[in-house]
């Protein structure tokens, strides 16, 4: 039972580029969300998800996109990377809204 | 919304004492409020949980306290092992938002052998 898959680990980005980072989990969980955790901030929320085709906006959106088109695989996407996206972004399931389980993380830097 | 803070950032405890980590929430409907713990590298990972129905829940040696009227709760852990070394977050959930968890900024617990 692999529980939330993140992929990759690391990433380094220049301003301006596109990415994705990529979360699976097999646990056959409704909700989904995606956090960034930077220094002394904890770990905020950017977008999330009750369950396929459904998504909304958290705390940080701005920046982001992400889409459910089924119940395994949440990604996120960059659309133009800045400087104040570097962060390490953590991907979380669960089957209710509460007991959230989180991936091994995405270490992202950007130039 | 929902606006979390914990005390202390940091935290350095003997092998063998307690350790105690405290949070404040904002919002009194907020009803659940899990605690994670990170180890380095890692993702953080539910520790213990309580509800807004429970003054205090144990778990070996961690325990969580809540006080509603204050609107704060804590987390205990007793006879310190350099294992228990680590981040730990607290949260709060708001059930009527439609949001998620909201963290408070983490504590960093060193346990010295």
């Amino acid at each position: 039972n692999a529980g939330v898959t993140q992929t990759p680990k690391f990433q380094v980005l220049k301003t301006g580029q596109s990415m994705t980072l990529q979360c699976a989990q097999d646990m056959n969980h409704e909700y989904m969300s995606w956090y960034r955790q930077d220094p002394g901030m904890g770990l905020r929320l950017i977008h999330y998800s009750v369950g396929a085709g459904i998504t909304d906006q958290g705390e940080v959106p701005n920046g982001y996109n992400v889409s459910r088109s089924t119940t395994e695989d949440f990604p996120l996407r960059l659309l133009s990377a800045a400087p104040s996206q570097t962060s390490v972004y953590f991907c979380a399931s669960s089957s209710r809204h509460e007991k959230l389980f989180f991936g091994s993380g995405t270490q992202l830097s950007v130039l | 919304g929902e606006n979390v803070e914990q005390h202390p950032s940091t935290l350095s405890v003997q092998e063998g004492d307690s350790a105690v980590i405290k949070c404040t929430y904002s919002d009194s409907a907020s009803n659940y409020f899990p605690w994670y713990k990170q180890e380095l590298g890692k993702g953080p990972q539910l520790i213990i949980d309580i509800r807004s129905n429970v003054g205090e829940k144990k778990d070996q040696r961690i325990a969580v306290t809540l006080n509603k009227t204050a609107k704060h709760f804590s987390l205990h852990i007793t006879e310190t092992q350099p294992e228990d070394s680590a981040v730990y977050f607290c949260a709060a959930f708001l059930s009527n938002a439609g949001n998620m968890l909201t963290f408070g900024g983490g504590t960093r617990l060193m346990v010295k052998p």
